[in-house]
Parts: C-alpha cells; sequence; structure tokens
C-alpha cells in the first residue's frame, strides 16, 4: 500500500516568489492536513481538507493557500514568499475527518523542504 | 488559542534506562490524544491514540496513559535502546477542531 506521497521534496525559491506544493493521499484516505514545521517550532497547523471542503484552518496569513482535488490529492500554495517561509512542510492524511472521528491517526509524508533565498 | 506543553524539552539516557515524558494539555472539550515518534530524516509515525479517560495503551516497550480529568497523559519507555532515539510528539484534538502539537520531546539514547 503506497503512503502519503509529497512533492517535491526540496525546493529553492526567492523572495517574492510563489511554490506550489502536492500530497497524494493513502489510497481510502480523505482527508488531508498540512503543516509548517521551523527550526525550534513545533508542527504548526496550516490546513485540514475533506473532501474537497476546508475543514480548520490555522493561523497563517492568506498567503498560504490550499485545496482538494475529487481524488482527495490535495496542493498548497504560497504567494509572495518571505525569508521566514522556509521550513518543512509536512501533509499527512487520515480516513475520516475532524469531528467525525477525533482518533483517526494521520500518516504523513516525507515532507517537501523550502528554501527562501 | 490551544496549548499543548511537552516535558521534559530533552533527554539524553543510557541504553536500559527507563524514562517518561510528560503531555499537558487544557482538559476542556477534550476528543483524542495522539503520541507520534519522529526519527530523524523520517517521517513522523503514530504511537498511540487515546480517547478515553484512564486509557492505557501498550507497544512492546512502549506504553502511554491518558488522564483527561487532570489534563496529562505519560509516555513511557522502558529499558531504552538507541534505536528509540527520536523526538516524541503529543497531539490534541478537540471536538470539531484541529490536532494541536506540542513541542516534542527529544530523547537520545547513548549505547
Amino acid at each position: 500500500k503506497a503512503g502519503v506521497t509529497q512533492t517535491p521534496r526540496y525546493l529553492i525559491k526567492t523572495r517574492g516568489q510563489q511554490v506550489t506544493l502536492s500530497c497524494s493521499p493513502i489510497s481510502g484516505h480523505r482527508s488531508v492536513s498540512w503543516y509548517q514545521q521551523t527550526p525550534g517550532q513545533g508542527l504548526q497547523f496550516l490546513f485540514e481538507y475533506f473532501s474537497e471542503t476546508q475543514r480548520n484552518k490555522g493561523n497563517f496569513p492568506g498567503r498560504f493557500s490550499g485545496r482538494q482535488f475529487s481524488n482527495s490529492r490535495s496542493e498548497m500554495n504560497v504567494s509572495t514568499l518571505e525569508l521566514g517561509d522556509s521550513a518543512l512542510y509536512l501533509c499527512a492524511s487520515s480516513w475520516g475527518a475532524t469531528g467525525n472521528s477525533g482518533a483517526n491517526v494521520l500518516t504523513f509524508g516525507a515532507g517537501s523542504r523550502l528554501t527562501v533565498l | 488559542i490551544l496549548n499543548v506543553e511537552q516535558s521534559p524539552q530533552s533527554l539524553h539516557v543510557q541504553e536500559g534506562d527507563s524514562t517518561n515524558f510528560t503531555c499537558s494539555f487544557p482538559s476542556s472539550n477534550f476528543y483524542a490524544l495522539h503520541w507520534y515518534r519522529w526519527e530523524t530524516a523520517k517521517s513522523p509515525e503514530a504511537l498511540f491514540v487515546m480517547t478515553l479517560n484512564g486509557d492505557e495503551k501498550k507497544k512492546g516497550r512502549i506504553s502511554a496513559t491518558l488522564n483527561t480529568k487532570e489534563g496529562y497523559s505519560y509516555l513511557y519507555i522502558k529499558g531504552s535502546q538507541p534505536e528509540d532515539s527520536a523526538t516524541y510528539l503529543c497531539a490534541l484534538r478537540e471536538y470539531g477542531n484541529k490536532l494541536v502539537f506540542g513541542a516534542g520531546t527529544i530523547l537520545r539514547v547513548k549505547s
């Protein structure tokens, strides 16, 4: 059974550019969450999607956006990149959605490491 | 803002030592408590999910307990091995809300 696939794994951008990251969940999983990890910080929640609907959103500026497609694949986009956006972006999938079954464990991808110069 | 606190921040133990970490959270509106292990250069991996007060889970040498009334969970590792070296994350989900992670406890086991 394939795991959670994130692409690209590594990328370098310059300030002001935009970036799109992709996440393919485990087959059958309908919920996708995104997290940001920066040095010294824990995993900061970005968004959660279930069946193409955003269920929850973290405290990030509007430059961070996401979406989910009908096949449950998800993308997140960061526009007008800033140096502080350099981070590891992790995607995780689960079978159920928040509130429907809070016990659903997350299966994480390997992450996309973004460096902004 | 929901705050999940983990202690200690880091821990260095000798092979064979038993150790434990704490995850503290506000006890109101509790829904589920997750524990994950994150090894260097790998993805976080789920260890346990607990939903009921008094829950105890065990996987090999690792076990966890949950007290929702006082707002804490303990993770125990018996007879630590070098391969247990990792960051251990706990995360709280309130009903209908996002999963909020603590900052983690870094465990280093020396052989």
